[in-house]
């Protein structure tokens, strides 16, 4: 089945450095990579939707600045944190959709990343 | 906008019973598709069933199943002989019909399964 490799599954940074989330699709063409933001307890926030070679598209309240998001291949797409600071503190899943494999309906989600800002 | 509501946050089942998780959505579109995702303690995502605004039967997947009611705008989940594994984070989604649209979550129901 369709696969989403996600890294680093944890990570612990300090105020005012940047961090960068990748999401690798394993097995199938990530045509579309949905990135999403979780609070505890709470649902999947959606932070921005990215096509392969395209600019991906915010949505409303999200800094684009802070979060810069890259597609630049149809395996790989990458979510940056810059200037991270604590209430930046979250977990961060992102699911691609592809073509050809069983995802057709359904999006392919990675298992996420748990960032700490200190 | 499409929304979509779980009004139920917390949920238990005793081990071998059945379960039902409500979902009501609200759009104005005819054509789409409703999901149920799993997400365990691990926090990975799972599709659990998926639902095609277009099919009268509703789907099911071994003990999953749901009732999908398109004129209520309902769509709940019913999972039978529950077991210790089923103990997750449930969310219903909604999509709408066009190829890379976005899901749109509900708030999720923390269902618990006791031994």
């Amino acid at each position: 089945g369709a696969v989403v490799s996600q890294h680093p599954s944890r990570v612990i940074c300090k105020s005012g450095t940047s961090v960068k989330i990748e999401c690798r699709s394993l097995d199938f063409q990530a045509t579309t990579m949905f990135w999403y933001r979780q609070f505890p307890k709470q649902s999947l926030m959606l932070m921005a939707t990215s096509n392969e070679g395209s600019k991906a598209t915010y949505e409303q309240g999200v800094e684009k600045d802070k979060f810069l998001i890259n597609h630049a291949s149809l395996t790989l797409s990458t979510l940056t944190v810059t200037s991270a600071h604590p209430e930046d503190s979250s977990f961060y899943i992102c699911s691609a959709r592809g073509e050809g494999v069983g995802s057709r309906y359904g999006y392919t989600f990675g298992s996420g990343t748990r960032l700490t800002v200190v | 906008a499409q929304t979509v509501t779980q009004s139920q946050p917390e949920m238990s089942v005793q081990e071998a019973e059945t379960v039902t998780l409500s979902c009501t959505y609200d759009t104005s579109e005819s054509d789409y598709y409703l999901f149920w995702y799993k997400q365990p303690p691990s926090r990975q995502m799972i599709l659990v069933i998926r639902q095609e605004a277009y099919k009268q039967q509703n789907a099911t997947e071994n003990r999953f199943s749901v009732n999908f009611q398109k004129a209520a705008k309902s769509f709940s989940l019913k999972i039978s002989d529950s077991q210790l594994g089923d103990a997750a984070m449930y969310f219903c989604a909604y999509r709408s019909f066009g190829a890379t649209n976005k899901l749109i979550f509900g708030t999720g129901t923390l269902l618990a399964v006791q031994p």
